[in-house]
């Protein structure tokens, strides 16, 4: 069946450092990919997306990769902020439109 | 711009109670999905709605109910409360179709059980 992985948290990082987090996925056919955002307190935000392998998703300075043949999609920035603390989640949903399955979240915590 | 709206925010009941936790979206949306979310578990979907009039199981369906009122609601039941129900619950919807797997949240009703 269809699953992501991501690295486990909690990762812990000073301001301006270089943020990577990784996902891997299994999954039957071409899925698209998703990265998902949560801020405390709140629900889940879209933050990137890509539908094709080596399409390439951005926004807010993040950015991930489609990788087909290592079958990964992983989440970096270049300078992260303390804004930038939040959960981060992986997910896919198979090109039949079936539901979108999440990994497990990753816990970002950025200090000044 | 409400999106997706959920209540109650905070809800605290013992075993054995009842309770429906409401959702509505404003954005037109076809399916209507509800996770929930626990330590380490990540979000695991419970029921959906592909479309009104339609239900479906998710992963972890046992414990639950819903109905789909119409397009802009789907509630989530509760018919008789149990401790490993504590969790944080989440609404959800999304277009469907190009859109699926874009789905906008709401922000989320903390459900204890004792």
């Amino acid at each position: 069946g269809n699953s992501v992985t991501q690295m486990e948290g909690p990762v812990t990082l000073s301001e301006e450092a270089f943020l990577t987090i990784n996902c891997t996925y299994t999954a039957t056919g071409y899925p698209s990919l998703f990265w998902y955002v949560q801020y405390p307190g709140e629900g889940l935000q879209l933050l990137l997306k890509a539908t094709k392998a080596d399409d390439k998703g951005s926004n807010k300075g993040f950015e991930a990769t489609y990788r087909k043949e290592t079958t990964s999609f992983h989440l970096e920035k270049g300078s992260v902020q303390v804004s930038d603390s939040a959960v981060y989640f992986c997910a896919l949903v198979n090109n039949q439109g079936g539901k979108l399955i999440f990994g497990q979240g990753t816990e970002l915590s950025v200090k000044p | 711009n409400a999106g997706v709206t959920q209540t109650p925010k905070f809800q605290v009941l013992k075993t054995g109670q009842s309770m429906t936790l409401q959702c509505a979206q404003d954005m037109n949306h076809n399916s209507m999905y509800w996770y929930r979310q626990d330590p380490g578990m990540g979000l695991r979907l419970i029921y959906y709605s592909a479309s009104e009039g339609t239900t479906d199981k998710g992963e972890v369906p046992n414990g639950y109910n819903v109905s789909r009122l119409n397009k802009r609601e789907f509630s989530l039941r509760l018919e008789s409360a149990a401790p490993s129900q504590t969790s944080v619950y989440f609404c959800a919807s999304s277009g469907g179709g190009r859109y699926a797997g874009e789905l906008f949240f709401g922000e989320g009703s903390r459900l204890t059980v004792l």
